[in-house]
């Protein structure tokens, strides 16, 4: 049973576009909700986190939205860059545990 | 600032031996974590330490796996004995303190079971 889902496996983006990748998830205990980006042959990096109680975090081209109504989050990367390309991974957290989505894939096309 | 370090960064062995996977934390840091990363169960928590003791080993597959945590510099993942089933990249993760603080991942141990 799955509690963070992400339905999209890739995404292709034109650089210099907006990038917009989706999570939705099951479980109201979740406290924080984190984005994770992942290059092959790396371990997962840590981009931007939202607290459950905001409904917007940003940090320069990176943007997280939360709306709790409908048990989704999206993060806005804005405009694309060649380097953006890699797998990325919504989070949540209840406590100290991460519950991970299965990952969205990203292409930046030049 | 060193990062979550991890070693091996490979592992190939034959079904049976022990396996021993190792993972130093960022200084600090007091809770730690392992996963396991394959392309059925994706990233799959696997048991986590808080202040050296061990606080949820739900994740942890069968006795064949075990984690020990003696101090607050070093942790360790061991299979006895290991199954081709047990391929995967195991990654390590640690974090302060505190509600909402992210976990930081090392570059993971990529194991392959013959």
């Amino acid at each position: 049973d799955q509690q963070v889902k992400q339905n999209s496996p890739s995404l292709s983006v034109q650089e210099g576009r907006i990038s917009i990748l989706n999570c939705d998830y099951t479980n109201s205990m979740f406290d924080y909700f984190l984005w994770y980006k992942k290059y092959p042959a790396e371990g997962p990096t840590f981009l931007i986190s939202i607290s459950s109680i905001k409904d917007k975090n940003e940090d320069g081209r990176f943007t997280v939205f939360l709306n709790k109504s409908a048990k989704h989050l999206s993060l806005h990367i804005v405009p694309s860059q060649p380097g953006d390309s890699a797998v990325y991974f919504c989070a949540a957290s209840e406590g100290e545990k991460l519950t991970f989505g299965t990952g969205t894939r990203l292409t930046i096309i030049p | 600032d060193a990062g979550v370090i991890q070693s091996p960064r490979h592992e190939v062995t034959e079904m049976g031996q022990e396996v021993t996977l190792r993972c130093k934390p960022i200084s600090g840091h007091n809770s730690l974590f392992w996963y396991r990363q394959t392309m059925m169960r994706g990233l799959e928590l696997l048991i986590y330490f808080n202040n050296n003791v061990p606080i949820d080993d739900s994740g942890m597959p069968e006795d064949r796996f075990s984690a020990k945590m003696p101090n607050a510099s070093f942790s360790t993942l061991k299979i006895q004995p290991s199954e081709p089933r047990d391929s995967a990249v195991y990654f390590c993760a640690s974090k302060p303190t505190g509600s909402g603080q992210p976990q930081h991942f090392g570059d993971g141990t990529r194991l392959s079971i013959l």
